[in-house]
Parts: C-alpha cells; structure tokens; sequence
C-alpha cells in the first residue's frame, strides 16, 4: 500500500484565480493519476502524471487549464488555473501499486481537495 | 462509454441487514475493484475480483461477477453504521497512448440506519 498526502484539503478561491494541489507519497511509485468528482458525481479522470515527461490528459481536459507537474517518483502537483465556479469540485490524486505476483491497477488516493469557486 | 452504471444510485437500510449493490459494464475487463468513499473523503479499496473469478470473500463483504453478463454485485452482511459510505465498482481500461487507468461507476450511496 501506500500513504498519500493531499494537500490544501479545502480552499475558497475566487473565480479567475489559480490553485496548485499537491500530493506527497511515502514511496515512489511509476504511475501517479488525478481526479476530479463533481458534487454527487463519479470520478473523472483528468491526466496521468508521468515522472520526467508531460502527463497524458484525458478527452475533455487541456494542460493549460489543469498544468500538471511530477518532478520525482513521490511528487506531483495540480493546478486549477483561471478558475470559474464550474470548477468547483473534490480534486483526488492517486497512485497505482502493484502486487508482488501480477500486475494489477490497485489505487491508493489521497483525502482529497474540496474546492469551491465563489 | 466504458463507465459503469450502479444501481441503486441509493439504499438506505436498517441497521444489521444486509447490503447489495450492483455494477454493470460495457467492455471485457482484466479484473473487477469496489471501492468505498466517506463524505466526500478519498477512495479506500475494498476487494478486487479477477476476470476469471465468480465470487469473492473479505470480512463482511462479498463479490460476485459474471463476465457474460458484464455485471457485478456487492453484498455487505451484518450492516454497522460506520458502513455508510458511497461504494463505487472500478475496471481497467486503457487511456490516450495506452496509459492503464481505471474507470469507475457512477456509485451506491448507503446509509445504515442506526
């Protein structure tokens, strides 16, 4: 398993500003994701964070909008940039961790970001 | 779409009943994961049931799959009020440049009546 740390947990922020969420992982691991779950929804896949290249955003999301940053195999960050009250969501990052004996696509999140854009 | 769809969308029970939640998917899969979320909070994995398995047992919960339907059921026994939780079906898929990710159902909220 794996321990995540995410951090802000909550923030108010204004629309056109920016907001960069982090997430910390007590080992390193080769695939980190972010999510974002709208109010009552399901989770949405925004990118996958690779380590030492660009992430691979999902249909629907833009690296200008959502910029992504993965420096070493335990860090990653996301920003929310010029943000409306559309964005208003829980942000979620994960990592994959994978058994000793086949691979397989288990995920760990972080607590989440609950953000609101007034 | 790949997504699930999970009914029902929500279920409301007493406590000490039992719990089942159902997840149906559209394309073949490796394997099968239900995941639980508190208020809004991250995900916690729960059980992962492969492709070519029937049923599976953890504690309180049972998993059953059945590939030919592409469906899936949860069933929590013995219901506590620490249970109350949204429950979410997860499989595999592929994303842009063969990336693996997971892809999830639209989810069970459950709430245990004390």
């Amino acid at each position: 398993s794996a321990v995540i740390s995410q951090k802000p947990s909550r923030d108010i922020c204004q629309r056109g500003t920016s907001l960069t969420i982090q997430c910390q992982v007590d080992s390193q691991v080769t695939m980190m994701f972010w999510y974002r779950q709208q109010p009552g929804q399901s989770l949405t896949l925004i990118a996958t964070a690779n380590q030492g290249s660009e992430a691979t955003y999902e249909s629907g999301f833009v690296i200008d909008k959502f910029p992504i940053s993965r420096p070493n195999l335990t860090f990653s960050t996301l920003t929310v940039s010029n943000m409306s009250p559309e964005d208003s969501s829980i942000y979620l990052c994960s990592v994959v961790s994978r058994t000793q004996y086949q691979a397989k696509n288990i995920q760990y999140f972080g607590a989440g970001t609950r953000l609101s854009v007034l | 779409s790949q997504q699930g769809e999970e009914d029902p969308q929500a279920l409301s029970i007493q406590e000490g009943e039992n719990a089942t939640m159902n997840c149906s998917y559209k394309t073949s899969i490796n394997n099968l994961q239900w995941y639980r979320q508190n208020s809004g909070r991250g995900l916690v994995h729960l059980i992962l049931i492969r492709s070519n398995e029937r049923e599976k047992h953890s504690g309180r919960l049972r998993v059953t799959l059945d590939t030919s339907k592409k469906s899936s059921s949860l069933l929590i026994t013995a219901s506590r009020a620490a249970d109350t939780a949204s429950y979410f079906c997860a499989t595999d898929g592929i994303g842009i440049q063969g990336a693996q990710k997971l892809v999830f159902g639209q989810g069970t909220r459950l709430t245990i009546n004390p």
